[in-house]
């Protein structure tokens, strides 16, 4: 167990909907990644947030959106859904926005039928 | 532009050493990171690997060279725990992984 948490563990949804994935982070770290995973691509990076701010920004589509709110737990936002978006969807955080340990969550697994 | 190849799958048996290689072409360089993932899991950090050479952890070792682009994860004395999928990863300038598609390890008895 990472100590980094993730909700919901599964979710099925319609094409064109919008979801919200949630994720806190380990206690006391304060940076929080999301990377997408399907079989064809691999662990794709998407968005990093360091207390509250935007830090880095990866292979994530326009329709996908996140925030870290001062309580440092992050959302993902994801709308106008497509099958291709089906996915594991992972967080990660780390102690701080350098830190090379990054500790991942179990995941949410999204299912765009 | 960012590339990170490695072998699809390998196959060892119980008790055996296998060593999972991974060649990086990316635009910078902060480090390079071994993550074991075990099929429906998390990735969880085996290694990290910033200078050349050998860093060894108990049964696994992962060494590099920078001017070769070049890495491995040395795994000894195989269990059959260690079946799992073996991602190799590099940092450019920033703190993003970039990850290569991983490994699947079969370990057989």
């Amino acid at each position: 167990d990472s100590g980094v948490t993730q909700t919901p563990k599964h979710l099925i949804t319609a094409t064109g909907q919008r979801v919200t994935l949630r994720c806190s982070p380990r206690s006391g770290d304060l940076s929080v990644y999301w990377y997408q995973q399907s079989l064809d691509q691999g662990l794709q990076f998407l968005i990093q947030y360091y207390n509250g701010e935007e830090r880095a920004k990866g292979n994530i589509l326009e329709r996908f959106s996140a925030q870290q709110f001062p309580d440092l737990h992050s959302e993902l936002n994801l709308s106008s859904l497509e099958l291709g978006d089906s996915a594991l969807y992972f967080c990660a955080s780390s102690v701080d926005g350098d830190s090379y340990e990054q500790y991942f969550g179990p995941g949410t697994r999204l299912t765009v039928t | 532009g960012q590339n990170i190849d490695q072998p699809t799958e390998m196959t060892a048996t119980e008790g055996a050493i296998v060593q999972i290689n991974c060649t990086y072409q990316t635009s910078g360089f902060n480090g390079l990171f071994w993550y074991q993932q075990h099929a429906g899991e998390a990735p969880t950090f085996l290694s990290y690997n910033v200078l050349d050479g050998l860093e060894e952890k108990g049964r696994f070792s992962s060494f590099l060279s920078r001017s070769k682009g070049y890495s491995y994860l040395l795994l000894k004395e195989l269990q059959m725990k260690d079946s799992a999928s073996y991602l190799c990863a590099v940092r450019e300038a920033g703190t993003a992984l970039i990850f290569g598609k991983g490994t699947t390890l079969s370990v057989s008895s």
